[in-house]
């Protein structure tokens, strides 16, 4: 079972510079979201979807866009790369109900983007 | 807002202990409960989910406990072993926002020395 999986694993970006990581899921699961963790801090969410074509923002959305055209796949892409983007990325999924049943997220193992 | 804090930030424990991390939520109209272990450099695993309406959950020598009136979580982690070194971090569901979102406490940094 891969589970979550995310590409690339490290990226080193310019300032300026835009670039789209990959976020891919195959259990079937609705929900899918995007953090960010930066040193000794929690993570925070980014953006999430509820389902193929409806996306909407997290805590921290600026700077960032996502989009969902499957089920599978939700990637998040940077346009104009800022050192302030330095962070550890994680894509998550899970599967929810609208009656407010939340069940338990599976995250990828990371993109380490450093902005210089 | 809701927030998540964990206490203490690092905790070191010899093998064989008993311990107890702490998580303590200001919100207590949560969805469910989630703890998650993260070595350095990885990603996180899920240890255990604890609905809303549950008290508590078990998986092996873990134990999470659940008490939304006093907002508070346990972990207890039972006969400690070197390979349970990690950040143990606490998440909730919380309600009136995104559906499903977690809101993430810093973590608990655990050493267990052989």
């Amino acid at each position: 079972n891969a589970g979550v999986t995310q590409t690339p694993k490290f990226r080193i970006l310019k300032i300026g510079q835009s670039m789209t990581l990959q976020c891919t899921q195959d259990m079937n699961h609705n929900y899918m979201y995007w953090y960010r963790q930066d040193p000794g801090m929690g993570l925070k969410l980014i953006y999430y979807s509820v389902g193929a074509g409806i996306t909407d923002k997290g805590e921290v959305p600026n700077g960032y866009n996502v989009s969902r055209s499957t089920t599978e796949d939700f990637p998040l892409r940077l346009e104009l790369a800022a050192p302030s983007q330095t962070s550890v990325y994680f894509c998550a999924s899970s599967y929810s109900t609208r009656t407010g049943g939340s069940y338990e997220q599976y995250f990828g193992p990371g993109t380490r983007l450093t902005v210089t | 807002k809701q927030e998540v804090t964990q206490i203490p930030a690092a905790l070191s424990v010899p093998e064989g202990e008993n311990l107890v991390l702490n998580c303590s939520f200001t919100d207590s109209a949560i969805y469910n409960l989630q703890w998650f272990r993260q070595d350095p450099g990885k990603g996180l695993t899920s240890l255990l989910l604890i609905q809303s309406s549950q008290r508590e959950q078990t998986s092996g020598r873990l134990n999470a406990s659940l008490d939304k009136s006093s907002g508070r979580s346990t972990l207890y982690i039972a006969a400690s072993q070197p390979g349970d070194s990690a950040t143990y971090l606490c998440a909730v569901g919380a309600r009136g926002g995104s559906q499903g979102n977690l809101i993430f406490g810093k973590g608990t940094k655990l050493s267990v020395k052989p």
